[in-house]
């Protein structure tokens, strides 16, 4: 196991179109996160899910967004209608399930741009 | 609202020397403390943690501190070397972790 895996790495979508993104975390990592980073800030939190089970949406996530993590194994997150705000890079994070953030582990992360 | 904050935007520092970067927090909720180093083009990458309990981690050439009165973390590298050149973020953790903004740090020969 190589660590968090994203695909693809960059994709550009025209205004209007609906995109999807893959992650498929450490395999022994129940907890999966998505996170958004735009240019000059910190990654902002958007939603996590413990095994298949979403617990948690951040008020970011519009209802243009989607994220599913079928058997609790890999996630996807789907745009609809894209928004030139959309624009930014899409992390993906895994972790065990329980104890401290140790072994938190990100991926290179999908980096959208809507034209 | 932004509960994390590095008010710091960039840090150059000369190879050898220290380098002390700097992150202030809010809400008091927070168990763990960690700090991420980050390339262009990558994700962010696990460098140091410290949780609520301590005040000092330290890892090699890295040290976290951790003033919880003050609510201030900080990250010490020292010596610094051309390498350490990244942008730096402290993230906060609960049942998520929330990130500053960064610290770009440059290390010059």
């Amino acid at each position: 196991d190589t660590g968090v895996s994203q695909d693809p790495r960059h994709k550009i979508t025209k205004r209007g179109q609906n995109v999807t993104f893959r992650c498929d975390p450490i395999s022994e990592h129940n907890r999966l996160y998505w996170y958004r980073q735009t240019l000059g800030q910190g990654p902002e939190f958007l939603t996590y899910f413990q095994n298949e089970a979403q617990l948690e949406k951040s008020r970011l996530l519009s209802d243009r967004f989607s994220a599913e993590r079928p058997k609790g194994s890999f996630s996807t997150l789907e745009i609809q209608r894209t928004e030139q705000g959309d624009s930014a890079m899409y992390l993906c994070a895994s972790r065990p399930g329980t104890g401290s953030f140790y072994g938190y582990t990100f991926g290179s992360g999908t980096r959208l741009t809507v034209v | 609202d932004q509960q994390v904050k590095q008010n710091s935007p960039s840090l150059s520092v000369q190879e050898g020397r220290i380098s002390i970067l700097n992150c202030d927090y809010t809400n008091s909720m927070f168990d763990y403390f960690l700090w991420y180093k980050k390339y262009p083009a990558e994700g962010p990458t696990f460098l140091i943690s410290i949780s609520s309990i301590k005040d000092k981690n330290e890892d090699g050439r890295f040290t976290v501190f951790l003033n919880k009165s003050a609510k201030h973390l900080s990250l010490h590298i020292v010596p610094s070397q051309p390498g350490d050149s990244a942008v730096y973020f402290c993230a906060l953790g609960a049942q998520k972790l929330v990130f500053g903004q960064g610290t770009r740090l440059t290390i010059n020969p």
